[in-house]
């Protein structure tokens, strides 16, 4: 069965300051697919990225990064230089390629990031 | 604007009282989703529908039903047997139902029972 862990539940960081939220997953699957999420408070989840099992690169979109590493079963998240828009509800979730994995999406239970001016 | 709509935005009920929830999305998508979210944690899958006229069960769907007669709607009735209704309603698409796909969501229902 596939299992996603966000271990931090809530992290609070000043303006400007760098932060990292883990994500930590299991799957029996060769083949699956990582996704972050942004939940900021109207409601609404947001897509950030999605990687897939055999693509290891470091990704890097303006102040998001991600650090995949299959070695550790591990998709984490870095915000450089963070700002108040960036308070939200960070969700990371794991799709296997086959079976009835599939076709879901499994979440962890997120990490409620506060940004304090 | 392409995307997808639910509605109401907040919605109470009487115990014992079915309800349903509407979802509409516009994004010419296949497949559709229904998540359930409660305080504290990540979203869990009640119904899933790959195609119009097909729908299979998520982790949770005791105590809800759906039907799936048009490619953009997808309501979902919260029935008296949930037990414990009370929580955040999600509605997602894809563009088809396979796990590379990213899942697009809409605004959220608030289902709140008295």
């Amino acid at each position: 069965a596939q299992k996603v862990t966000q271990a931090q539940t809530e992290i609070s960081v000043v303006e400007k300051e760098d932060v990292t939220l883990d994500c930590v997953y299991e799957t029996r699957d060769t083949t699956y697919y990582l996704f972050w999420y942004k939940q900021p408070p109207s409601g609404e989840l947001v897509f950030l990225i999605r990687r897939n099992s055999f693509d290891e690169q470091n990704e890097i979109s303006g102040r998001y990064s991600w650090n995949f590493q299959k070695s550790t079963s591990s998709f984490n998240f870095t915000i450089t230089a963070s700002q108040v828009v960036d308070s939200a509800v960070y969700f990371c979730a794991l799709s296997e390629a086959e079976g009835a994995g599939s076709y879901q999406l499994t979440f962890g239970k997120g990490t409620k990031l506060s940004v304090i001016p | 604007d392409g995307g997808i709509t639910q509605s109401p935005k907040y919605l109470f009920r009487k115990e014992g009282q079915n309800v349903t929830l509407s979802c509409e999305q516009n994004l010419n998508h296949d497949a559709m989703y229904w998540y359930r979210q409660d305080p504290g944690q990540g979203l869990r899958l009640i119904y899933y529908s790959q195609i119009v006229n097909d729908f299979q069960k998520g982790d949770i769907a005791e105590g809800y039903s759906v039907s799936r007669e048009k490619k953009e709607s997808f309501p979902l009735t919260v029935t008296s047997a949930q037990k414990n209704p009370t929580a955040f309603y999600l509605c997602a698409s894809s563009t088809r139902g396979v796990s590379y796909n990213e899942q697009f969501f809409g605004p959220g229902t608030r289902l709140t029972v008295l």
